[in-house]
């Protein structure tokens, strides 16, 4: 089985703090993409790698940035919490382009205070 | 831009009733199409997806979901629903070779028992 793992399931920051999310998925998939799920608005993409050191942005990349350093992890970092990016964040991976599902970790909840 | 729609925001059913939940997309070109589902708790996990061939696709726990090219449709159906069956659905889609999924806003279901 497909494992996706992220570090935190819960998280409460301050804003203005640097937060980092942790991600290690254990499939050595290509694609690794950084959601976040608000209600009535479903999981808006934003950032995805498809491969060591690549990135590219998706809908809603302000405010975020990413690192992939090693295959296997992909790092979403707030760069400065603000109260707006409180929000659950999901991690998934896939082992290609569209033809591929997608594979999800649990999530972590953010709260900015 | 590709885009999802689906239109239940919140569905509420009696055990043993049948379930149809739209999903309509907008992209022009060759689509993939997926139905994710998220149980209280959970991640996300695949119910199906649709690539080609027949455009009746059978998926887990007894879903299955009818691709109607013309209509720019991939509802999902349940001919009898259970009290397990309280979800949250998601429809997504991407082109044939793009890492981007879209999804749509999400519909929560709720069985009654």
């Amino acid at each position: 089985d497909v494992k996706v793992t992220q570090s935190s399931r819960y998280l409460v920051k301050r804003t203005g703090e640097k937060v980092f999310l942790e991600c290690v998925q254990d499939m050595d998939h290509e694609n690794m993409f950084w959601y976040r799920q608000d209600p009535g608005l479903g999981l808006r993409l934003i950032y995805f790698s498809y491969d060591v050191k690549m990135k590219e942005k998706g809908d809603i990349p302000e405010g975020y940035s990413v690192s992939r350093e090693k295959k296997e992890r992909f790092s979403l970092i707030l760069e400065s919490a603000s109260t707006n990016q409180t929000s659950m964040y999901l991690c998934a991976s896939s082992v290609g382009t569209g033809l591929y599902e997608q594979y999800f970790g649990p999530g972590t909840r953010l709260t900015v205070t | 831009a590709q885009s999802v729609s689906q239109h239940n925001h919140h569905v509420i059913l009696s055990e043993a009733a049948s379930l149809e939940l739209g999903c309509n997309y907008s992209y022009g070109g060759t689509v993939n199409l997926f139905w994710y589902v998220q149980y209280p708790g959970q991640h996300l996990q695949l119910l199906l997806k649709y690539f080609s061939g027949d455009p009746l696709v059978k998926g887990i726990k007894g879903f299955e979901a009818e691709f109607i090219k013309s209509k720019f449709s991939f509802n999902l159906r349940k001919p009898s629903v259970q009290w397990s069956d309280t979800a949250e659905y998601f429809c997504a889609v991407t082109s044939r070779n793009n890492n981007d999924m879209r999804f749509g806003a999400g519909t929560r279901l709720t069985v009654k028992p």
